[in-house]
C-alpha cells in the first residue's frame, strides 16, 4: 500500500516563529488533506489539497503532486496551533479510503 | 449542518462486554469508515463502506463487526471487548466517485479494563 511520511516528528516553537511541515508520500493520489487534531481530540480539517496552492489566514499549504510531497506553512504561530498534524492521502483505486501518516506534534510556546 | 456524528464520546467497558459505537452523517456521502487512534500510530483502518449494503475490511477488522442499512449510519460494534482495543475511534465519511474532502466525527475515547 500507499506509505505516508510525515516530517518533523516533533517541533517546539516560540509564539510568532514560523513553520514548515512536510508530507511525502510513495505513489499517485488523487486527493490529499491536512488535518489539525486539537489538544481536545477532535480532527480539524485545515486543507484539501490533491495539487497547487491553497491559504486560510496564517495557514497555507502546497502539494507537488509530480514530485510526491506536500508541504504546510503555518506563519506567525500562536499557541492556539498546538497540536498534531496529520497528513493523509487517497488514490485514485481506493473510494475514499484515507492513507494517515504518523503526524507531527507541534508545540508553541507564549 | 451536523456533518458526521459520533456517540458516545466516552466509554468504559470490561473485558468480555459488547458494544455498538454509533456514527450518522446528514451529508448523503456514500462513503463511511471508522478508524482507530493509538499513541504514536497514526489512524488505521478498521472497516469501510461504500454504500448500503457493502462494507470491506480495513487494515486492522479483527475483533470488530459493521453493518451499513441505511446511507447515513454505520455502526462499529465490539464483539467481546479486549483491553488491546482501549483506543480513540473516528467515524469519517466523503463522496466516493467525485474527489473531495472527507469528514470526521468528534471521537469516541474507548478504555476497556
Amino acid at each position: 500500500g500507499i506509505q505516508v511520511e510525515q516530517s518533523p516528528p516533533d517541533l517546539i516553537l516560540q509564539e510568532g516563529a514560523n513553520s514548515t511541515l512536510r508530507c511525502n508520500f510513495s505513489d499517485s493520489v488523487n486527493n490529499l488533506q491536512w488535518f489539525h487534531q486539537n489538544p481536545w481530540g477532535q480532527l480539524i480539517n485545515l486543507f484539501y489539497i490533491p495539487s497547487g496552492t491553497k491559504q486560510n489566514g496564517r495557514l497555507s499549504a502546497t502539494t507537488v503532486a509530480t514530485e510526491r510531497y506536500s508541504l504546510l506553512y503555518i506563519s506567525s504561530s500562536q499557541t492556539t496551533d498546538s497540536g498534531v498534524y496529520f497528513c493523509a492521502v487517497r488514490r485514485g483505486t481506493s473510494y475514499g479510503k484515507l492513507t494517515f501518516g504518523q503526524g507531527t506534534i507541534l508545540t508553541v510556546h507564549p | 449542518n451536523a456533518g458526521v456524528t459520533q456517540t458516545p464520546k466516552f466509554q468504559v467497558l470490561k473485558t468480555g462486554q459488547s458494544m455498538t459505537l454509533q456514527c450518522a452523517q446528514d451529508m448523503n456521502h456514500e462513503y463511511m469508515s471508522w478508524y482507530r487512534q493509538d499513541p504514536g500510530m497514526g489512524l488505521r483502518l478498521i472497516h469501510y463502506s461504500v454504500g448500503a449494503g457493502i462494507t470491506d475490511q480495513g487494515e486492522v477488522p479483527n475483533g470488530y463487526n459493521v453493518s451499513r442499512s441505511t446511507t447515513e449510519d454505520f455502526p462499529l460494534r465490539l464483539l467481546s471487548a479486549a483491553p488491546s482495543q482501549t483506543s480513540v475511534y473516528f467515524c469519517a465519511s466523503s463522496r466516493v466517485y467525485v474527489n473531495t474532502e472527507a469528514f470526521f466525527g468528534q471521537g469516541t475515547r474507548l478504555t476497556v479494563v
